[in-house]
């Protein structure tokens, strides 16, 4: 089974500039969250999706945002990007219906590093 | 709240060696606890995670976790290190109340295992 893939693996971008990043799960996974780390403040949950739903969300400003598709697969933005925008970004899927997954292992893609100049 | 504590940093051990990394936790209702590995330059691979019954985990690679409700603990260890185990360590928990796909990290703890 193919792991959870996320394009592009690197992006160099400039301040004031959107950014689109590409993750998609792994077959069978509806549950597609999104961390962003940093040195600084380590791995933060960014928000999650389930069947195109929006179910949680993390402590980041509205520029943050996110969709999933009917196939799963997910896309995040950052519009207006400013320096503190530079990191990883980890996507990661998990298995689980509606009801229960906070108890299901993550599988991790293996990050866009994002460079704000 | 939730929240995760990894209160060291780094932990140096010598090949051969038993090796723990520590983990604290504080959450509403039961954890759903976990231990992730990253490797430079990549994603965060599963070890093992604890969601109910028996107390010590075992997981991948030879790591087990065992984990302590009244000290809210849950410690990764490998009874014999290996070179390649050198890495960055996180401990992660999720909350039974949650039902997302939300997990808080710790900080990161460095292995380093020395020939």
């Amino acid at each position: 089974k193919a792991g959870v893939t996320q394009t592009p693996r690197y992006l160099i971008k400039t301040r004031g500039q959107q950014v689109t990043l590409s993750c998609s799960p792994i077959s069978g996974h509806r549950s597609v969250s999104w961390y962003q780390q940093t040195p600084g403040q380590g791995l933060q949950f960014l928000f999650e999706y389930f069947s195109e739903t929006q179910r949680n969300k993390g402590n980041f400003p509205g520029r943050f945002s996110g969709r999933q598709f009917s196939n799963s697969r997910s896309e995040m933005n950052v519009s207006t990007l400013e320096l503190g925008d530079s990191a990883l970004y980890l996507c990661a899927s998990s298995s689980g219906d509606y009801w229960g997954t906070s108890y299901n292992e993550q599988f991790f893609g293996p990050g866009t590093r994002l460079t704000v100049l | 709240a939730q929240s995760v504590a990894q209160p060291e940093d780094q932990v140096n051990v010598a090949e051969g060696n038993p090796l723990t990394v520590k983990c604290t936790y504080s959450v509403s209702g039961n954890p759903y606890l976990f231990w992730y590995v990253q490797y430079p330059n990549r994603g965060l691979q599963f070890l093992l995670k604890y969601i109910t019954g028996d107390n010590l985990v075992k997981g991948s690679y030879g790591f087990e976790a065992e984990f302590n409700k009244s000290q809210t603990s849950f410690h990764l260890k490998k009874p014999s290190a290996l070179v390649s185990d050198s890495a960055l360590y996180f401990c992660a928990v999720s909350a039974s109340s949650s039902n997302t796909g939300k997990l808080i990290f710790g900080q990161g703890t460095t292995l380093q295992v020395k020939p």
